[in-house]
């Protein structure tokens, strides 16, 4: 099965802390997104990755930095956290192209920042 | 700018029924790509179905069956012989080839089958 593995289900931290996210894919894809998921906002694109050491920004990139070290490995950075970046995050990774598409998401990772 | 609108935010349905769930999409561009993902409970996303727009007929995923109309821009998902497993958030997808990869998301539909 393929899988998109996120460390941390949930994470409390204080406003002010640095924050790391990992994402880690075993299905050797290209493709690595972050996304922001809140309630009736649907999903939002932080950043992408379309190759290692290669980033782009996304929709709301603001308070946010990546790291793409190796292929399978994708880490959203919080340099310093806010109580509005209170938020479930979805990595997810897919095939380059139009012809596959398909997103495949991590389980998620719930950030609590008080 | 490329938009994706769920109107409905939360629906729903008798075990068994069949239930429909809208989604309408705006864009410039001549060739994408529609997708519904669902999201149960406390579980990771998964790809219900996809459609490609150049092709004409509509996808179908077993229970699941999409209604495609390209000139209204509008791409609903059917769920025939609704399941108790069926209850998860849906989010409507689209992606174009000038963009690819990066898929722009509705606001999502809350479903909820009753037995």
């Amino acid at each position: 099965d393929v899988k998109v593995t996120q460390s941390s289900r949930y994470l409390v931290k204080r406003t002010g802390e640095k924050v790391f996210l990992e994402c880690v894919q075993d299905m050797d894809h290209e493709n690595m997104f972050w996304y922001r998921q809140d309630p009736g906002l649907g999903l939002r694109l932080i950043y992408f990755s379309y190759d290692v050491k290669m980033k782009e920004k996304g929709d709301i990139p603001e308070g946010y930095s990546v790291s793409r070290e190796k292929k399978e490995r994708f880490s959203l950075i919080l340099e310093s956290a806010s109580t509005n970046q209170t938020s479930m995050y979805l990595c997810a990774s897919s095939l380059p192209g139009t012809s596959a598409g398909e997103l495949f998401f991590g389980e998620g990772s719930r950030l609590t920042v008080l | 700018a490329q938009t994706v609108t769920q109107s409905q935010p939360e629906m729903s349905v008798q075990e068994a029924e069949t239930v429909t769930l809208s989604c309408t999409y705006d864009t410039s561009e001549s060739n994408y790509y529609l997708f519904w993902y669902k999201q149960p409970p406390s579980r990771q996303m998964i790809l219900v179905i996809r459609q490609e727009a150049y092709k004409q007929q509509n996808a179908t995923e077993n229970r699941f069956s999409v209604n495609f109309q390209k000139a209204a821009k509008s791409f609903s998902l059917k769920i025939s012989d609704s399941q108790l497993g069926d209850t998860a958030m849906y989010f409507c997808a689209f992606m174009t080839d000038t963009n690819a990869g990066k898929s722009t998301f509705g606001d999502g539909t809350t479903l909820t089958v009753k037995p």
